[in-house]
């Protein structure tokens, strides 16, 4: 347990609102990512950060924009919210080459 | 697109029955990992291979790696029903750490 806590777990909204996921760690891992989850499509890379003030863009960014102002917390945000950003989001963080650790999801729904 | 493509998408076994899953993907690797996800949860890591590795064992989880075919399986032998679950491989082709994930397998064990 990499001590990954999302927030907030479930959440509706509406289409054309602004909405931002946060992801909070303790582990003081360097690398932190967002990915989607969507039936038929696995997970998809949304945007990743490799360090305080450092992102970049994953497969699926459109739409998407993150920030990193401190080791612990990566935050997603939608700018305005479409039917299509209807998905369960993901954060991951990496201490190094290897392994991944997973919180445990962000139920989005956009109405 | 996605790198990593599974087999079947689906499986049901009966308890005590060995599980096989394959992955395939396209581009060269640094290492492949296999994830389990239970329903409603995050992804948690199992097994890591680098590509310089042709087998590796974890417990009942038994990894192979073909680089010339591009391809990994995964096999848990003597399956219980509490290893139902999906189950994804995810590469990593040395971009930054970043992992590119398949759409998974769903395993069902059946008491």
């Amino acid at each position: 347990d990499a001590g990954i806590t999302q927030s907030p777990r479930h959440k509706v909204t509406e289409t054309g609102t602004p909405v931002t996921l946060r992801c909070h760690q303790t582990e003081n891992h360097r690398y932190m990512y967002w990915y989607r989850q969507d039936p038929g499509h696995g997970l998809r890379l949304i945007h990743y950060s490799y360090g305080v003030k450092d992102t970049d863009k994953g497969e699926v960014s459109d739409g998407y924009s993150v920030s990193r102002s401190k080791t612990e917390d990566f935050l997603l945000t939608l700018e305005s919210a479409t039917s299509s950003q209807t998905s369960v989001y993901f954060c991951a963080t990496q201490g190094g080459p290897g392994e991944l650790f997973f919180g445990e999801g962000s139920r989005l729904t956009v109405l | 697109s996605q790198q990593g493509e599974e087999d079947p998408q689906a499986l049901s076994i009966q308890e005590g029955e060995n599980a096989t899953m394959n992955c395939s993907y396209k581009t060269s690797i640094n290492n492949l990992q296999w994830y389990r996800q239970n329903s409603g949860r995050g992804l948690v890591h199992l097994i890591l291979i680098r590509s310089n590795e042709r087998e590796k064992h974890s417990g009942r989880l038994r990894v192979t790696l073909d680089t010339s075919k591009k391809s990994s399986s995964l096999l848990i032998t003597a399956s219980r029903a509490a290893d139902t679950a999906s189950y994804f491989c995810a590469t990593d082709a040395g971009q930054g750490g970043k992992l590119i994930f398949g759409q998974g397998t769903e395993l069902s064990v059946k008491p």
